[in-house]
């Protein structure tokens, strides 16, 4: 099984909808971090969590927010969806040391 | 600022042939270095990675990179490419502080026969 897996993989959504993207991780790390890529931007951050009560803001936090709901499980929510918001999400972990970061498969989101 | 360029939007290399991807980084702290790669529909699998000692490290699918502090880079090569290579490269920094990586935009490798 993956370390770190994301639901859906797929979603088209339309504007103005509330999407849930979710994340769950099987390698008993602290830290999981949410990052959007787009073509020719590279991947950026938009929200990060040290542990379940420490959630800080990323490069690109506005109109998102995000949930740690246990160790293993970070969602991402986007609370009225617009079409800029189509991209490539994903989802990473790491440990406390930060060295390595695992990535998730991504979620490719469409908002028409 | 913290940042990472990658000058090369794009590159097509020859079967066979040499490659060398560039990177360079500003950083205000020792930098912890990454290459990843992004083959087409897939995520992020990383290539190599620089923390500290030899600057020459040694990655999977016989790719290398060079840490140079005195020219801030951190450029990946392969000796000889094959057609399994094309796809999207990533140089990323992260420090000793433990926060999140900063990427680059990325260099997209096209590999002619």
């Amino acid at each position: 099984d993956a370390d770190v897996t994301q639901t859906p993989r797929n979603r088209i959504t339309k504007t103005g909808k509330r999407i849930m993207l979710e994340c769950s991780q099987t390698k008993g790390h602290d830290r999981m971090y949410w990052y959007r890529q787009d073509p020719g931007l590279g991947l950026r951050l938009i929200y990060y969590s040290f542990d379940v009560k420490d959630i800080n803001k990323g490069e690109i936090s506005d109109g998102y927010s995000v949930s740690r709901q246990a160790q293993a499980k970070f969602s991402l929510s986007l609370e009225s969806a617009i079409p800029n918001q189509t991209a490539l999400y994903f989802c990473a972990t790491s440990d406390r040391t930060a060295m390595k970061q695992f990535f998730g498969p991504g979620t490719r989101l469409t908002v028409l | 600022a913290q940042s990472v360029t990658q000058p090369d939007i794009h590159i097509t290399v020859s079967e066979g042939a040499s490659l060398e991807l560039r990177c360079n980084y500003s950083y205000g702290a020792t930098p912890y270095l990454f290459w990843y790669v992004q083959s087409p529909g897939q995520g992020l699998q990383l290539l190599l990675k620089y923390f500290s000692g030899d600057t020459l490290v040694q990655g999977i699918k016989g790719f290398e990179a060079e840490f140079k502090r005195s020219q801030s880079s951190f450029n990946l090569r392969k000796p000889s490419v094959h057609w399994s290579d094309a796809a999207e490269y990533f140089c990323a920094v992260g420090g000793v502080t433990g926060t999140a990586l900063i990427f680059g935009k990325g260099t997209t490798l096209s590999v002619s026969s």
